[in-house]
């Protein structure tokens, strides 16, 4: 069970858009519709910001939005605002009934 | 609104077991995978498993048979026992309900340190 491939870090101005990368393989993120995402903020706890993929929970930002190709789910922050600045971590269920997370990404809003 | 709250000893010796509680209030635990992870300081989150609440059960393959996870339905609870650990189990963990495929809400996060 490999964590799914994140970037490192971002980063982007104010009001820009940028897109955060997951990768992972055709048992998991290629296979499954069910990817999500969280946010953290230091010291804080990882809040759902997308669900299946692409949905949004009620109270989510819509500059967020999520989308997959093949075996990479992606996550779109427009409008950079500087609350953004926060780490990333992409999920996905695989088989056998396991989830999987991401190495994270660090987003800077310069 | 359903909230989650992780508890248990803040500080656990090597060899030793790492025994943790998630108490469930403002809605039933039944019916629900709940899931526990956990984050050493400085990196990245990692999913130590998932039991229903009818005391089926998944885990992450890299802790094989360390952990065991059980449910209490009558007191809105379920525990996270994970065996014989090292420094490397030094984290915070957290305790999340599944929901749409996905893990909403999560508790605050209890710190564990494994240290002599």
């Amino acid at each position: 069970q490999s964590a799914l491939t994140q970037p490192a870090s971002v980063s982007g101005s104010p009001g820009q858009s940028i897109t955060i990368s997951c990768t992972g393989t055709s048992s998991d993120v290629g296979s499954y519709n069910l990817v999500s995402w969280y946010q953290q903020h230091p010291g804080k706890t990882p809040k759902l910001m997308i669900y299946e993929g692409s949905k949004r929970p009620s109270g989510v930002s819509n500059r967020f939005s999520g989308s997959k190709s093949g075996n990479t789910a992606s996550l779109t922050i427009s409008g950079l605002q500087a609350e953004d600045e926060a780490d990333y971590y992409c999920c996905s269920y695989i088989s056998s009934s396991t989830w999987v997370f991401g190495g994270g990404t660090k987003l800077a809003v310069l | 609104q359903v909230q989650l709250q992780e508890s248990g000893p803040g500080l656990v010796k090597p060899s030793e077991t790492l025994s943790l509680t998630c108490t469930v209030s403002g809605g039933s635990i039944s019916s629900y995978y709940w899931s526990w992870i956990r984050q050493p300081a400085g990196k990245g989150l990692e999913w130590i498993g998932r039991m229903y609440t009818n005391g089926n059960t998944n885990n992450n393959p890299s802790l094989k048979s360390r952990v065991t996870m059980s449910v209490d339905t009558s007191k809105n609870q379920f525990f996270l026992n994970l065996s014989s650990v090292t420094a490397a189990d030094t984290a915070v963990y957290y305790c999340a309900r599944e929901y749409r495929s996905s893990l909403a809400p999560w508790g605050q996060g209890t710190l564990v340190t494994v240290s002599s």
